[in-house]
């Protein structure tokens, strides 16, 4: 039973901000929208996370929407090195098992 | 800092014979310890997770076993690997109540021929 919906692929161009969507309509009040990227052939790599404000740290910043059925992952100066594929997960904060979908895969382009 | 450690990277075995992977946590205690598993160009498929020494629980029936033996150890067994078993198998650990999620090892990549 999937949480999040991504887009299967988004493109990029190099410098450009990227912002990658995910719609979580039946989130609950105790969820938390984490994001994970996966470079090819490596493990899973934490970004962010929220709960309802919007965050920002040194990679990425995450906008939730005010009623918290979507958010957006900005990456706001695309590198060829943030070309992988980006999974949106829904869990609560003590969750003992996070659930990755298919993710959306990002090709930043020169 | 917490680090983990999996290996090894790449392993190729025949068809029938034992696999022993190893994944181990350093600078933190009592953490949470899974495995997952993801096949070529598809997601990734929770195995395995433990919450503490011996005590394991299985998402996926499968030719797999996994066993905790020590508090930072995590370790994926079968006693005969199958053509189909052949994957990307990682290891993470996660914080009793942490919100930041999961810290993934580098992976092993697993070809049995």
């Amino acid at each position: 039973d999937a949480k999040t919906t991504q887009p299967t692929s988004m493109d990029c161009a190099e410098g450009r901000a990227a912002n990658l969507p995910c719609n979580h309509s039946t989130i609950s009040g105790n969820e938390y929208v984490y994001w994970y990227r996966q470079i090819h052939s490596q493990g899973p790599q934490y970004i962010i996370h929220g709960l309802k404000n919007n965050e920002t740290n040194e990679m990425a910043s995450l906008i939730i929407t005010e009623d918290r059925k979507s958010s957006t992952l900005i990456l706001p100066h695309a590198t060829l090195r943030d070309t992988a594929v980006y999974y949106c997960i829904v869990a609560s904060g003590s969750a003992r098992q996070l659930t990755f979908g298919s993710g959306t895969q990002l090709t930043v382009l020169p | 800092s917490q680090t983990i450690h999996q290996w090894p990277a790449t392993l190729v075995q025949p068809v029938g014979s034992p696999l022993s992977l190893e994944c181990t946590v350093e600078g933190t205690s009592n953490p949470n310890l899974y495995w997952y598993r993801q096949a070529a160009g598809r997601g990734l498929q929770l195995l395995f997770y433990s919450v503490g020494i011996g005590q394991i629980s299985s998402e996926v029936p499968q030719n797999l076993s996994a066993s905790r033996p020590q508090d930072r150890q995590f370790i994926l067994s079968s006693k005969k690997l199958l053509l189909s078993d052949s994957s990307f198998y990682l290891c993470a650990w996660s914080g009793e109540g942490d919100s930041y999620g999961y810290t993934f090892g580098s992976g092993t990549r697993l070809t049995v021929v």
